[in-house]
């Protein structure tokens, strides 16, 4: 299985600051997506980016790959209460999406 | 609007009595899976599909099933259902296996007692 990993499990901070998390995974891949799941509800896609993209935007989001080192961060940018949720990242390579466990993040107003 | 819809949103069963979860997606997509989401163990993939009459096992797909007559709709089965398959229930899906973003139901929570 190439099931990533996210980096902390749990993450608090203060309205505006910056949040990062982090991924990490096993095996070669062709992408790596990222997903926000408010409590209990149905995963919402994020952001997607190839196995050849080093960085990609959208919005507040910002987020890396390092192909090399098999790792990825999901950093958003002067966060809100509005973003507390779980962060997950999915891989997939030869087998459908796989996703890791997930990190909590708590942001604090 | 492009969705994907689960229904029953909340079920409680008991032992052995057997159920289904409905998923339908209005947005042709090819690919089709099923995902049980627990404490402490993220998502796992159930059962998946690739197309009409096309389904594979994922990561657990003991004790459930699942059939694709028809592009838009991937019901997940549970013949016998025990209480170790109380669990929060996701289908998703999207227009190719590997390379799209998945678009998730909004869930089912099942409790077998």
């Amino acid at each position: 299985s190439q099931q990533g990993e996210e980096d902390p499990q749990a993450l608090s901070i203060q309205e505006g600051e910056n949040a990062t998390m982090n991924c990490s995974y096993k095996t070669s891949i062709n992408n790596l997506q990222w997903y926000r799941q408010n409590s209990g509800r149905g995963l919402v896609h994020l952001i997607l980016i190839r196995s050849n993209e080093r960085e990609k935007h959208s919005g507040r989001l910002r987020v890396t790959l390092d192909t090399s080192k098999k790792s990825s961060s999901l950093l958003i940018t002067a966060s809100r209460a509005a973003d507390t949720a779980s962060y997950f990242c999915a891989t997939t390579g030869n087998t459908p999406l796989v996703f890791g466990k997930g990190t909590r993040l708590s942001v604090i107003a | 609007e492009a969705q994907v819809t689960q229904n029953p949103r909340y079920l409680i069963t008991v032992t052995g009595k057997k159920l289904t979860v409905t998923c339908s997606q209005n947005m042709n997509h090819e690919y089709m899976s099923w995902y049980r989401q627990d404490p402490g163990l993220g998502l796992r993939q159930i059962y998946y599909s690739m197309n009409v009459e096309v389904t594979d096992k994922g990561d657990v797909p003991e004790g459930y099933k699942v059939s694709r007559k028809e592009k838009r709709n991937f019901p997940l089965i549970l013949e016998s259902p025990s209480p170790n398959q109380t669990s929060l229930y996701f289908c998703a899906s999207s227009p190719t296996r590997t390379n799209s973003p998945l678009h998730f139901g909004n869930g089912t929570r099942l409790t077998v007692t």
